[in-house]
């Protein structure tokens, strides 16, 4: 079965940064399109990033320059890693699988305040 | 630059069927989408990816109720016989030079 265990979200003040993973079983990350999805409180989903399996990434406007997605094939597992955070990054946080985010991760609470 | 648009709200009776709309921006006729439905207090989950040419695929465990269809610009979502379970917010996605897009959702009520 093809699962995905976000992990790693947490309160963190503005500025600081923090490490998302997304754990992967049933399959394996480096043979396929693994993304990032965010929806803030009360708001629709915003597309973060994606990884390539050739490795290629990409991100949105509104977190490039701050935000890096990478994996580790060792461990079957994608990251975020958050720098720079701002009260906006504030959302629940979503790994999906393939560019049709084919299953999603079940999120995790990024919260950034003071 | 690509643009996803859907109606903000739709509603129809329990045991009808609904149809509900994403309209591609001038240009993108060919794109493929996906359609997501996300309950309420609950994640997003993937229902169905739909070509331009009709081809799709549907995501584990959809039920045969979801159907999808294209016009042009437009793709369509279409579920019959409603059930309560889904009253839900449901999201086109797709593709443009390697960035991610979501439409604005449309919130289905299940009277």
């Amino acid at each position: 079965e093809v699962q995905l265990v976000e992990s790693g979200g947490g309160l963190v003040q503005p500025g600081g940064s923090l490490r998302l993973s997304c754990a992967a079983s049933g399959f394996t990350v480096s043979s396929d399109y693994m993304n990032w999805v965010r929806q803030a409180p009360g708001k629709g989903l915003e597309w973060v990033s994606v990884i390539h399996s050739g490795g290629a990434t990409y991100y949105a406007d509104s977190v490039k320059g701050r935000f890096t997605i990478s994996r580790d094939n060792s461990k079957n597992t994608v990251y975020l890693q958050m720098n720079s955070l701002r009260a906006e990054d504030t959302a629940v946080y979503y790994c999906g699988r393939h560019d049709w985010l084919d299953p999603w991760g079940q999120g995790t609470l990024v919260t950034v305040s003071s | 630059q690509l643009v996803l648009t859907q109606s903000p709200s739709a509603s129809a009776s329990l045991g009808a069927s609904v149809k509900l709309t994403c309209t591609l921006s001038s240009g993108h006729n060919n794109y493929a989408i996906a359609w997501h439905q996300q309950q309420p207090e609950k994640g997003p989950r993937f229902l169905m990816m739909f070509n331009s040419d009709g081809s799709h695929y549907k995501g584990d465990g959809i039920p045969d109720r979801f159907s999808g269809s294209t016009s042009g610009a437009e793709r369509y979502l279409t579920i019959s016989s409603l059930q309560s379970e889904d009253e839900a917010d449901y999201y086109c996605q797709t593709w443009d030079t390697g960035i991610g897009v979501f439409g604005g959702g449309t919130k289905l009520t299940v009277l």
